[in-house]
């Protein structure tokens, strides 16, 4: 059990780019959680992943935010023209269904957008 | 709506004062209550699930309880090590999202 991790730590853009970010799930939990985090805030949910089936979606992800989930191991999240806005800590975490409510969270990527 | 509380916003301790921190919540339902820890810079490392009032769970100087409507994170003793943000979320039936309070931000001094 190596946690849960995610690529990059750290990125910067500039707005209109876009950028993918990439979750690996402790290994054998089936269910995948994105959540963006602002400094002084709590992490809000943004999606969730049980395998490959995408079960729920904030009202916060737009159109410009996509989620994946192939074979149902990693997760990719990707924000397409990005905005000063989307500045944040992009959180990914994970569970095993159905025994476990407990999520376990990643490192996390922050996202600066200039 | 569902909603989470957590009060204090900030706490500062002397080494060796312990205190508690609140959660409260409104939510039909309490699937589960969950406490973590997150250092700056890092992702809510976990600490306790809590599924019933009256429950308790406890982890060195940490205790957590819960009732129908708030948790509390009862530090003993603290140490500078435990410095760090406290964030409380619930899950609610139906759902398997986390809605999380905003932290409270605990500094405890040497």
């Amino acid at each position: 059990d190596t946690g849960v991790s995610q690529d990059p730590r750290h990125k910067i853009t500039k707005r209109g780019q876009n950028v993918t970010f990439r979750c690996d799930p402790i290994s054998e939990h089936n269910r995948l959680y994105w959540y963006r985090q602002t400094l002084g805030q709590g992490p809000e949910f943004l999606t969730y992943f049980q395998n490959e089936a995408q079960l729920e979606k904030s009202r916060l992800l737009s159109d410009r935010f996509s989620a994946e989930r192939p074979k149902g191991s990693f997760s990719t999240l990707e924000i397409q023209r990005t905005e000063q806005g989307d500045s944040a800590m992009y959180l990914c975490a994970s569970s095993l269904a159905p025994d476990q409510e407990t999520q376990y969270f990643g490192p996390g990527t922050r996202l600066l957008v200039l | 709506e569902d909603q989470v509380t957590q009060s204090p916003e900030a706490l500062r301790l002397q080494e060796g004062e312990s205190s508690s921190l609140n959660c409260s919540y409104t939510v039909s339902g309490l699937r589960g209550l969950f406490w973590y820890r997150q250092d700056p810079g890092k992702g809510p490392e976990f600490l306790f699930t809590l599924y019933s009032a009256g429950e308790e769970k406890e982890k060195e100087r940490l205790k957590a309880t819960l009732t129908k409507k708030e948790s509390f994170l009862h530090i003993t003793a603290p140490k500078p090590e435990d410095s760090a943000t406290y964030l409380c979320a619930v899950q609610a039936p139906g759902t398997y999202k986390y809605i999380f309070g905003t932290g409270t931000r605990l500094k405890v001094l040497a």
